[in-house]
């Protein structure tokens, strides 16, 4: 079974903070993903990377960045938190083109 | 970019009902997905199709391309079957997905 871990399930921080998220896959997948989800809006991509090292914004990529240093890991980092920024963030893996498989999701408050 | 409507937005039935949820979206597809929620946060992929129908259990996914629609159904539901359920499509050589806003079901007992 593909198993997609997230850091954290719950986790606040003050506004201004640097915050890491960080995301594993244990199933050699290429492709990696970042969402968050808000009531109303659904899943809204903010990065992916398709390699190592490799990335493209999403929909919604203004304030995040993130890192793939290895294949089995993707980071999303936000560089100075701020409260719009409260929301749930789930990550994916996938092998090329195929279904995507969703960790627990980290549930993110930002005062 | 493609536009990804679902149909209804929240749904309540009584056990043992036969259940639809829609999905309509814009512009041709290589496939489109059908994903659970369940409270707490969990996405875990039902169905990708690309044309025809897929069953597994209870749940059983159409689609038909020339109209853009598709529709899951849950035949005989039960309480454990209360979830969100998003449609996602995903464009030709594109591993990116567009979701829908999602239908929040709740079986009562």
């Amino acid at each position: 079974d593909v198993k997609v871990t997230q850091s954290s399930r719950y986790l606040v921080k003050r506004t201004g903070e640097k915050v890491f998220l960080e995301c594993v896959q244990d199933m050699d997948h290429e492709n990696m993903f970042w969402y968050r989800q808000d009531p109303g809006l659904g899943l809204r991509l903010i990065y992916f990377s398709y390699d190592v090292k490799m990335k493209e914004k999403g929909d919604i990529p203004e304030g995040y960045s993130v890192s793939r240093e290895k294949k089995e890991r993707f980071s999303l980092i936000l560089e100075s938190a701020s409260t719009n920024q409260t929301s749930m963030y789930l990550c994916a893996s996938s092998l090329y083109t195929y279904e995507q498989y969703f960790g627990p999701g980290t549930r993110l408050t930002v005062t | 970019k493609n536009e990804v409507e679902q149909s209804p937005q929240n749904l309540t039935a009584q056990e043992g009902e036969f259940i639809t949820i829609n999905c309509s979206y814009s512009v041709g597809i290589s496939a489109l997905h059908w994903l659970q929620q369940h409270p707490g946060g969990g996405i875990v992929s039902l169905f990708m199709l690309s044309s025809g129908k897929k069953k597994h259990g209870r749940l059983i996914a159409t689609i038909n391309i020339q109209e853009k629609h598709s529709s899951l159904h849950i035949t005989a539901s039960h309480p454990r079957d209360s979830a969100v359920y998003i449609c996602a499509v995903q464009s030709f050589g594109n591993e990116k997905l567009t979701f829908g806003t999602g239908t929040r079901l709740t079986i009562i007992p």
